[in-house]
């Protein structure tokens, strides 16, 4: 069961463009991570979300817990070619010390 | 900064061989993760420990086992590799802090099986 759906799967844009990636669950987490994963790398942690409503700002990108702790978005604003990457989110179950990990969206920022 | 280390980047092995793959953190991190990346799949847990000694089944063990003897070092072990092993296998450890329980993740191994 795939209890963290990303989307889009794959997004490229031009540069300067704005972009919207959303994380959506059934599913209520104790927090949400955001990680952005360029080809033959791990993955880096960008940010954790705990609070529901939180929103994080982190440099051009935006990022939001829902409400009810069951969805987040990431909002790059005027996206560069150095944005270009696979970005996962990860939930952490009340009582879990395992991640839930959704699949991934590819972006690809074109200069 | 977290330093998570695997001990190799690339890894070619022949099918039935014995594989090691090391990781090691510095930070002093209670938790240690094992995972699989592949494409269309996303990353899959295959097993972690949460102490020393200590270790569970992720979702997909089978064909792998583990050793953690040490705090700083968890190592994943292909007892006889075989070819749908290839993939890239990435290590992670967290505090074990329970709410905001961020991984961290090293830089991964990609791990091909003739």
């Amino acid at each position: 069961t795939q209890l963290l759906e990303q989307s889009p799967q794959f997004l490229s844009i031009q540069e300067g463009e704005n972009l919207t990636v959303y994380c959506n669950s059934s599913s209520v987490f104790s927090s949400l991570q955001w990680y952005r994963q360029e080809p033959g790398e791990g993955p880096v942690l960008l940010v954790t979300v705990v609070t529901g409503g939180e929103v994080k700002k982190l440099k051009r990108l935006t990022f939001q817990f829902g409400d009810a702790r069951k969805d987040s978005s990431l909002h790059i604003t005027a996206a560069q070619p150095g944005d270009t990457g696979l970005y996962l989110c990860a939930g952490n179950r009340a009582g879990s010390y395992q991640l839930t990990f959704g699949k991934g969206t590819k972006l690809s920022v074109i200069p | 900064d977290v330093k998570v280390t695997q001990s190799s980047r690339y890894l070619v092995k022949r099918t039935g061989e014995k594989v090691f793959l090391e990781c090691v953190q510095d930070m002093d991190h209670e938790n240690m993760f094992w995972y699989r990346q592949d494409p269309g799949l996303g990353l899959r847990l295959i097993y972690f420990s949460y102490d020393v000694k200590m270790k569970e089944k992720g979702d997909i063990p089978e064909g792998y086992s583990v050793s953690r003897e040490k705090k700083e070092r968890f190592s994943l072990i292909l007892e006889s590799a075989s070819t749908n092993q290839t993939s890239m296998y990435l290590c992670a450890s967290s505090p074990g802090t329970g709410l905001r329980d961020e991984q961290f993740f090293g830089p991964g191994t990609r791990l091909t099986v003739l």
